[in-house]
């Protein structure tokens, strides 16, 4: 079946440090790839999405390409603020659109000033 | 244009007792999906739903689980006898639907169930 998995939290960073969380995936032919990012205490926020090979999805900074060679979809941020202290999760729906997401464990990102 | 809403937010049951969670989807949306994180888990899937029909429940527990989608009202997500193992933050999604290629699930912001 489908799987994800993200590298293992918590991450620790200072402000104004690159951030990469590093996923990769498992699934027959071409899924959806997305970043959802969870704040303390609330639910999840859709980050970024791409849907096919090369796509690069990106939004408030952070960045992410669907890379099929090596069934990755690492995010990336140039330079990272305490604001994006966060738990973020790696997800993939299948092929065609579907009605599930396949969800990473999720890693911690903590940024200290 | 208010979100996906879920409750209660927090929700203490005893074993044995019943526990009944709440969703309202997006406006204009009919589809919903219901999903579990145990602690330090990611998000498992639990059933996908459109009124009236359950369209794919996989992810649910054979026994003391069931969902619903009425033509009017929230979507439910019941749990009978709740056992200990049942304590989670269960999360609500909806989308508009599922034909276009990266449609998006928004979620809710989840009920924390503690059984005790």
């Amino acid at each position: 079946g489908d799987s994800v998995t993200q590298m293992e939290g918590p991450v620790t960073l200072s402000e104004e440090a690159f951030l990469t969380i590093n996923c990769t995936y498992t699934a027959t032919g071409y899924p959806s790839l997305f970043w959802y990012v969870q704040y303390p205490g609330e639910g999840l926020q859709l980050l970024l999405k791409a849907t096919k090979a090369d796509d690069k999805g990106s939004n408030k900074g952070f960045e992410a390409t669907y890379r099929k060679e090596t069934t990755s979809f690492h995010l990336e941020k140039g330079s990272v603020q305490v604001s994006d202290s966060a738990v973020y999760f790696c997800a993939l729906s299948p092929t065609g659109g579907g009605n599930k997401l396949t969800f990473g464990t999720g890693t911690q990102l903590k940024v200290e000033l | 244009n208010a979100g996906v809403m879920q409750n209660p937010r927090h929700l203490v049951r005893r074993r044995g007792q019943e526990a009944r969670l709440r969703c309202s989807p997006m406006k204009g949306h009919s589809h919903v999906y219901w999903y579990r994180q145990l602690p330090e888990e990611g998000l498992k899937f639990m059933v996908y739903l459109q009124k009236e029909n359950i369209i794919d429940e996989s992810g649910m527990p054979k026994e003391r689980f069931s969902a619903e989608f009425p033509k009017e009202g929230p979507s439910i997500l019941r749990i009978q006898q709740v056992v200990r193992g049942d304590s989670a933050a269960y999360f609500c999604a909806s989308s508009r639907d599922r034909g276009s290629r990266g449609y998006e699930q928004y979620f809710g912001p989840g009920t924390r169930l503690t059984v005790t």
